[in-house]
């Protein structure tokens, strides 16, 4: 079956504490991207990669490190995470930018 | 990079067609119109995609006028099940931005 898959779903954490959450696709998708999606803003994109070692800054950068060292794997990386990163992420990858998205199925991240 | 602007919410009852209206003033030649919706604790699921005139599919069309500023994603004969949160979308570059969304209200 052809999808994104988030590890984990669920997360609470402490500032400071580094943290990893995965995103792996398995339709051989170029193009993937992380979002995060909090109350009245809507999606905003924090990272996407254009294909293995091509990554570049969204619109919501700070605080987050990527990589894409495999086609199929894209890492979301808080070195040191904050209260204000608390929120609800998504990864989603597509063949192109103009193709349809295929969303994981979310990440919820507490940081206490 | 174009940003979209569509209204905060609208309400309306089963059986009837839906409008949603989406603004992109900044958008580019290369740029495709893209419409999402989202359940609460879901990824955004694709709906229907366009670049010009009107695009149909089985479950929504997409009108986009000669001047392409804005889109039309119309839903027709709506059910309780099509209350959902609705995002356009400007896809040409690299980077996406949805906008806030409409918050779509289906009542019995």
């Amino acid at each position: 079956e052809a999808q994104v898959t988030q590890n984990p779903r669920y997360l609470i954490t402490v500032t400071g504490k580094k943290l990893t959450v995965t995103c792996s696709q398995n339709m051989n998708h170029e193009y993937m991207s992380w979002y995060r999606q909090d109350p009245g803003l809507g999606l905003r994109q924090i990272y996407y990669s254009m294909n293995v070692e091509v990554t570049d800054k969204g619109d919501v950068p700070e605080g987050y490190k990527v990589s894409r060292k495999e086609k199929r794997n894209f890492p979301l990386i808080l070195e040191s995470p904050s209260p204000n990163q608390t929120s609800l992420y998504f990864c989603a990858s597509t063949p192109t930018p103009r193709r349809e998205q295929y969303f994981g199925p979310g990440t919820r991240l507490t940081v206490t | 990079l174009a940003k979209t602007t569509q209204p905060i919410s609208m309400d309306s009852y089963e059986g009837q067609e839906v409008n949603i209206t989406c603004s992109h003033n900044n958008i580019a030649t290369n740029d495709y119109i893209t419409w999402y919706q989202q359940f609460p604790s879901q990824g955004p699921r694709f709906i229907i995609q366009g670049y010009k005139t009107k695009v149909t599919n089985e479950v929504a069309s997409l009108f986009i006028p000669a001047d392409r500023k804005s889109s039309t994603l119309s839903l027709p004969r709506v059910s309780l099940s099509d209350t959902a949160v609705y995002y356009c979308l400007v896809e040409g570059g690299t980077a996406l931005i949805f906008g806030k969304g409409t918050t779509l209200s289906v009542s019995s």
